[in-house]
């Protein structure tokens, strides 16, 4: 079991927008502003998407968007494109000994 | 450009030991907190553990503690995992990431990783 939690699909229609959410607790989440969102395609090696919960390296496209509301944060693409989809995590700094913790991953599917 | 190749994956039966390596080049390693994670087949990541820049700092996920450990060789910009009493719940893909400065905080570059395979 994760320490944060995803769903598992979302999907959506080209031009669309989607959501997908991430829940921890206020020792992860909800108490730092430490969240990132990683990109994953099919044996293919995870790509950072959003650092510090709402900022876009460069070179990723500004349809990308982070946010966090309490124990929640939440990765928006907006227009979706047929090469979004891909498998999505979030991860966040926590405050146990472990350092750092994923979310179970969420598939995106472009109808 | 910022490259990170792991090596050192393969077959191994249970309770053995691999040595996986991560070597880096295109930035200055020794600047770097790095990290291992790890996928299992068909499942999600899974951080493992990280290093600070001088060796300093080390963690672990509490599902390797006492079984794996992490390692760096600044001056050969190199990165190491030295994992024993191997279980078959360690089959996984293991990549090895940077961390964006100025915390341990976000992996801001992977490796294409090495497939780690724990079987009898």
């Amino acid at each position: 079991q994760s320490a944060l939690t995803q769903p598992a699909s979302v999907s959506g229609s080209p031009g669309q927008s989607i959501t997908i959410s991430c829940t921890g607790t206020s020792s992860d989440v909800g108490g730092y502003n430490y969240v990132s969102w990683y990109q994953q395609h099919p044996g293919k090696a995870p790509k950072l998407m959003i650092y510090d919960v709402s900022n876009r390296p460069s070179g990723v496209s500004n349809r990308f968007s982070g946010s966090k509301s309490g124990n929640t944060a939440s990765l928006t693409i907006s227009g979706l494109q047929a090469e979004d989809e891909a498998d999505y995590y979030c991860s966040s700094y926590t405050s146990s000994s472990t350092l750092r913790v994923f979310g179970g991953g969420t598939k995106l599917t472009v109808l | 450009e910022v490259q990170l190749v792991e090596s050192g994956g393969g077959l191994v039966k249970p309770g053995g030991s691999l040595r996986l390596s991560c070597a880096a080049s295109g930035f200055t390693f020794s600047s770097y907190s790095m990290n291992w994670v790890r996928q299992a087949p068909g499942k999600g990541l899974e951080w493992v553990s990280s290093i600070s820049s001088s060796s300093s700092y080390i963690y672990y996920a509490d599902s390797v503690k006492g079984r794996f450990t992490i390692s760096r060789d600044n001056a050969k910009n190199s990165l190491y995992l030295q994992m024993n009493s191997l279980r078959a719940e360690d089959t996984a893909v293991y990549y090895c990431a940077r961390d964006r400065p100025p915390s341990m905080t976000t992996l801001d570059y992977w490796g294409q990783g090495t497939l780690v395979t724990v079987s009898s």
